[in-house]
């Protein structure tokens, strides 16, 4: 069974360029959420998405989006990138909203600004 | 909003016994997890807490107290490749439920000889 897969691994930017990141879930799975992690400020809910639908959104400036599919692959957009922007950007997939709620992440996005 | 705290780094010989603590101030959640996560890896699950009490997966366990509002793991039989970053967290009930998560400050667990 393939896990979550996140493209691209890692990419390079520039201030006030935009970026797409894209993650496929678990089959079978239809909620995705994605997380920024950092050193100085850890694991960041960013947002989540089920049923081609936000449930949640996190604390995080409206140049971050996201969307979903109706296959449940996701993608999510930074606009206008700001050094502050550089992180880990991690996808992670779940059967629904119940239970233990097991995430499953990918190996996340590895994103630098310059 | 939620916070939880964890300790920085602990460190722990081989075959030993360490224990993790979790502290929160949190406005109500379904349960705390646990995930590690080694260095340039992607975080993975390992415990689940519903419930007040310990719950047992193998070398690991977990226990819960949302009276005293704080948890632990509890990773025994240490074995070098337990060093990695372990990260408590909550599933917002305020929210109405999904899957938000609120993850704790993460601890660094360095396993020597």
């Amino acid at each position: 069974k393939a896990g979550v897969t996140q493209t691209p691994r890692y990419l390079i930017k520039t201030r006030g360029q935009q970026v797409t990141l894209s993650c496929s879930p678990i089959s079978g799975h239809r909620s995705v959420s994605w997380y920024q992690q950092t050193p100085g400020q850890g694991l960041q809910f960013l947002f989540e998405y089920f049923s081609e639908t936000q449930r949640n959104k996190g604390n995080f400036p409206g140049r971050f989006s996201g969307r979903q599919f109706s296959n449940s692959r996701s993608e999510m957009n930074v606009s206008t990138l700001e050094l502050g922007d550089s992180a880990l950007y991690l996808c992670a997939s779940s059967l629904g909203h119940s239970g233990a709620n097991v995430l499953t992440f990918g190996a996340g996005s590895r994103l630098t600004v310059l | 909003g939620q916070s939880l705290e964890q300790p920085s780094e602990v460190t722990a010989v081989e075959g030993a016994i360490v224990q993790i603590n979790c502290t929160y101030q949190t406005s109500g959640f379904y349960g705390l997890s646990w995930y590690q996560q080694h260095d340039g890896g992607a975080p993975t699950f390992l415990s689940y807490n519903a419930l007040d009490g310990l719950e047992e997966t193998g070398r690991f366990s977990s226990f819960l107290s949302r009276s005293d509002s704080y948890g632990y793991l509890l990773l025994q039989e240490l074995q070098m490749k337990d060093s990695a970053s372990y990260f408590c967290a909550v599933r917002d009930r305020v929210t109405g439920g999904g899957n938000k998560l609120t993850f704790g400050t993460g601890t660094q667990l360095k396993v020597e000889l």
